[in-house]
């Protein structure tokens, strides 16, 4: 257990309306990821942080914005769902140049 | 992503039998990240190979990075129930380890 939490964990909303997913850890480490999960392209990396208030792109950040205020938390917020954000979204956390270690998943449904 | 191909998409086998899912990169990899994910849940760090040539194995998972350092292999010894679920191979191209490109999976059933 690399004391990772996520939530909600599972989430249907309406196309248009804000949704903002939760990843909180317990370890205190430096960096944090957002990805999503969807089939047949495996996890792709959405954005990602090396600090407080320190975040960068990923592959497929458009229509994503984060956020990250304290240490522990990191907030990904899709501000107009749509459709094709319909994914399980994965957080995962590391200490710089380490392993990754992800968190249980959000599965979120946008209709 | 495909900068890094993952084979075969999907993989019955018999309990007992051996089996092996491979990871292709298109450039060379700094290190190469093996993770098990079951379905509905998170994934979970296997292993990780940096130098080439690598072998490293955990309990009958054996993975392996070629010396080119573009290929790596997990080789599964006498399959199990529990081995079933989805395998995903991560790379780090740049060498930092901090930004991962993941494969499409590989998903494993195991028939009793």
């Amino acid at each position: 257990d690399a004391g990772i939490t996520q939530s909600p964990r599972h989430k249907v909303t309406e196309t248009g309306t804000p949704v903002t997913l939760r990843c909180h850890q317990t370890e205190n480490h430096r960096y944090m990821y957002w990805y999503r999960q969807d089939p047949g392209h495996g996890l792709r990396l959405i954005h990602y942080s090396y600090g407080v208030k320190d975040t960068d792109k990923g592959e497929v950040s458009d229509g994503y914005s984060v956020s990250r205020s304290k240490t522990e938390d990191f907030l990904l917020t899709l501000e107009s769902a749509t459709s094709s954000q319909t994914s399980v979204y994965f957080c995962a956390i590391a200490v710089y140049g380490d392993t990754q270690y992800f968190g249980p998943g959000t599965r979120l449904t946008v209709l | 992503s495909q900068e890094l191909e993952q084979s075969p998409q999907s993989l019955i086998v018999q309990e007992g039998k051996n089996l092996t899912i491979n990871c292709t990169s298109s450039k060379t990899l700094y290190g190469l990240y093996w993770y098990k994910q079951k379905y509905g849940e998170g994934l979970i760090f296997l292993m990780m190979l940096q130098k080439g040539g690598e072998e490293k194995s955990h309990e009958k998972i054996t993975a392996k990075l070629d010396e080119k350092k573009q290929q790596s292999s997990l080789h599964i010894t006498a399959s199990q129930p529990s081995h079933a679920g989805i395998y995903l191979c991560g790379a780090d191209f740049w060498g930092s380890g901090n930004k991962l490109v993941f494969g499409a999976g590989t998903i494993l059933r195991v028939k009793s």
